[in-house]
């Protein structure tokens, strides 16, 4: 069955530093690979998405991607981590289901932003 | 670009009411929506596909009676949820596929369902 998992629950990051945010999932196809952010009052915002092609991906705010397939990854990358970052962040895999389509999410990262 | 509204944001009723959540596309059509359901510090789970003009699509272990989707026009879904207890307390999330890709979704804000 297809799964996501984020191994970190929760991550502090001082302000201007780096951040690597992990993702593993499990999909016997080639992926359709996403990750959103979710902010209190917003609706979950799609970062970037992998569908095939360069497996480096860029996408909004400064973040990017690389997927592995070797290592079946999907982390999400920032050089320098601004305090409006600090969100909830999922992971996700697009999967066939009896509906048609549908995606399933890891349980989310939650970052923090030290000053 | 592809706007998702929720209504209400939040609400609270009391146990054995029913409550009705909107998920509305503003600018462009959805003949499919997605209902999710979140649980704190937990990730999304899918509980329906919408289905416009026709029945919704149930994830198993959703009980189809007590979580009622209506999809009436290209614009509007609705989830309800009836005889609610305090355990359907959550955060229901609706979204709907984008033009390009149906895996690219647009999500709604979300409803705060508190059950007292």
């Amino acid at each position: 069955a297809q799964s996501v998992t984020q191994p970190d629950i929760h991550i502090t990051v001082s302000e201007g530093a780096s951040l690597e945010l992990r993702c593993n999932y499990s999909y016997g196809a080639t992926p359709y690979l996403f990750w959103y952010v979710q902010s209190p009052g917003q609706g979950l915002q799609l970062l970037l998405k992998y569908f095939s092609g360069d497996t480096l991906v860029q996408g909004i705010k400064g973040f990017e991607a690389e997927f592995k397939r070797s290592q079946s990854s999907f982390n999400l990358r920032k050089p320098s981590v601004h305090w409006s970052d600090a969100a909830e962040y999922f992971c996700a895999v697009g999967a066939v289901n009896q509906a048609g389509t549908a995606l399933i999410f890891g349980k989310g990262t939650t970052l923090s932003v030290s000053s | 670009g592809a706007v998702v509204s929720q209504h209400p944001s939040w609400v609270i009723c009391k146990s054995g009411t029913s409550v009705k959540i909107e998920c509305r596309s503003l600018d462009f059509q959805a003949t499919t929506m997605f209902w999710y359901r979140q649980f704190p510090k937990q990730s999304l789970m899918l509980m329906a596909t919408s289905n416009e003009g026709s029945k919704a699509t149930y994830e198993q272990g959703v009980e189809k009676d007590k979580f009622l989707i209506n999809h009436a026009s290209l614009t509007l879904s609705t989830l309800t949820v009836t005889s609610a207890h305090p355990e359907d307390s959550s955060f229901y999330i609706c979204s709907a596929p984008g033009t390009l890709s149906s895996y690219e979704q647009y999500f709604g804000p979300g409803t705060r369902l508190t059950v007292t």
